[in-house]
């Protein structure tokens, strides 16, 4: 069964304390692994997509890898305004598996 | 770009009602999904079109659920009849390709009492 995971649900920082979550997936045939970041009341913001294993994907503070099970998104010297619900999406085929997300609050 | 607008934004309908929610994908893009999220169970995808046709429905959760896409400027997606559960946030998007990154709308709230 196709499914994906991601860890941990929430997570709170220190201002300019270095952190990543994590995105587990086991699904046949991955085309595509994306990460998105969702502000509360509003739509997913696309930030990477990334399509095989060792691929990286940096822009400002965040940087996104993946292996071929899991992708980390790695998040150096996180800002208060990097507060968010960051989630993660697979495609397989034509089918489209969002992760529950990770709440991140990073306080000043 | 406006990016891709949904409207409304909010609705409030009794059980029982038709409830039609629409999104205009953004200018270009070839691929449009409805999706739709609640606490418990995330974001789930419901149908996906490519080039105005429908070419993924199987998240649809059933026959009460309807989603149109007449051209490659707008789409619907209609319940009848609503029921409470269908209480939830949804989501249009549209990519260039079905492959690459979607770009989401600021979502529908649907509260079905």
């Amino acid at each position: 069964e196709d499914q994906v995971t991601q860890s941990p649900e929430a997570l709170r920082l220190q201002e300019g304390e270095s952190s990543s979550l994590n995105c587990s997936y086991t699904v046949s045939g991955l085309r595509g692994l994306f990460w998105y970041r969702q502000d509360p009341g509003k739509g997913p913001e696309f930030l990477f997509t990334l399509y095989s294993a060792g691929e990286e994907k940096e822009k400002e503070r965040l940087k996104a890898t993946l292996t071929k099970k899991e992708s980390f998104l790695h998040i150096t010297a996180p800002k208060p305004e990097d507060s968010a619900t960051y989630l993660c999406a697979v495609q397989t085929g034509n089918q489209f598996y969002f992760g529950t997300g990770t709440s991140l609050t990073v306080i000043p | 770009d406006a990016g891709v607008i949904q409207s409304p934004r909010h609705e409030v309908t009794e059980m029982g009602q038709e409830v039609t929610l629409r999104c205009k994908p953004i200018s270009g893009h070839n691929s449009l999904f409805w999706y739709r999220q609640t606490m418990m169970r995330g974001l789930e995808l419901l149908i996906y079109f490519n080039n105005n046709v429908p070419i993924d429905d199987s998240g649809m959760p059933e026959d009460r659920f309807s989603a149109k896409m007449p051209n490659a400027s707008f789409s619907t997606l209609k319940i009848q009849p609503s029921e409470p559960r269908d209480s939830a946030v949804y989501f249009c998007a549209s990519s260039f390709t079905g492959d690459t990154e979607a770009f989401f709308g600021q979502g529908t709230r649907l509260t079905v009492v």
